[in-house]
């Protein structure tokens, strides 16, 4: 199956940008995915980018995606406590989603 | 919003036991998926089921089996648990969406313990 690899932890000061990184190996993905997770919860849909698009920006969130490289990341501006959460990349295999293993971030005052 | 509802939050379970997990979607998904998330290993999908009374398995289906007799209801059985099945499992759903948008929602999560 398709590989979904991401770095496993990051610690970043509130206020500064975040930039979690996220690497695949099948580029024919339609969308690619962003997921968070808090404490205790289930994964919630942060964002999501279109295969044909190289950047999107929603809010605090961006997206970028390097076909080329097969590479995508998602950068959290001005980060704040509360989004001390795991952050999946997800890429679609046929009906599901291929997870990365998720990166930790924590996000200290 | 969508609604992704798993039965139970957290079930402690003996070894050898039948065990039922419960997952119901209000949304009139076509789509249902059964997840474990393990430390270090993240997601990895088990089964999944594109409509009623079909299924195909994920990438580690063993020990496992499932049932979908209603659209709305996806059932994850464990027919003899085994202490590796400790894990927390996530259901999820989609719609089979024309723009092959594979947008997934996700339940809270069953905290599964097999002593």
């Amino acid at each position: 199956g398709e590989d979904v690899e991401q770095s496993l932890f990051l610690s970043v000061r509130e206020g500064d940008s975040s930039v979690i990184n996220c690497t695949y190996t099948d580029s024919s993905s339609t969308y690619l995915y962003w997921y968070k997770q808090e404490p205790g919860a289930g994964l919630q849909l942060l964002t999501y980018i279109f295969s044909n698009m190289d950047m999107k920006q929603d809010q605090r969130l961006t997206v970028l995606l390097n076909k080329k490289d097969k590479h995508l990341s998602l950068r959290i501006a001005d980060t704040q406590t509360g989004d001390s959460a795991i952050y999946f990349c997800a890429v679609a295999q046929g009906y599901a989603l291929n997870f990365g293993k998720g990166t930790s971030l924590l996000v200290t005052p | 919003d969508v609604k992704v509802t798993q039965s139970s939050r957290y079930l402690v379970k003996r070894t050898g036991e039948k065990v039922f997990l419960e997952c119901v979607q209000d949304m009139d998904h076509e789509n249902m998926f059964w997840y474990r998330q393990d430390p270090g290993l993240g997601l990895r999908l088990i089964y999944f089921s594109y409509d009623v009374k079909m299924k195909e398995k994920g990438d580690i289906p063993e020990g496992y089996s499932v049932s979908r007799e209603k659209k709305e209801r996806f059932s994850l059985i464990l027919e003899s648990a085994s202490t590796n099945q400790t894990s927390m499992y996530l259901c999820a759903s989609s719609l089979l969406d024309s723009s092959t948008n594979e947008k997934l929602f996700f339940g809270s999560g069953t905290q599964l313990s097999v002593l």
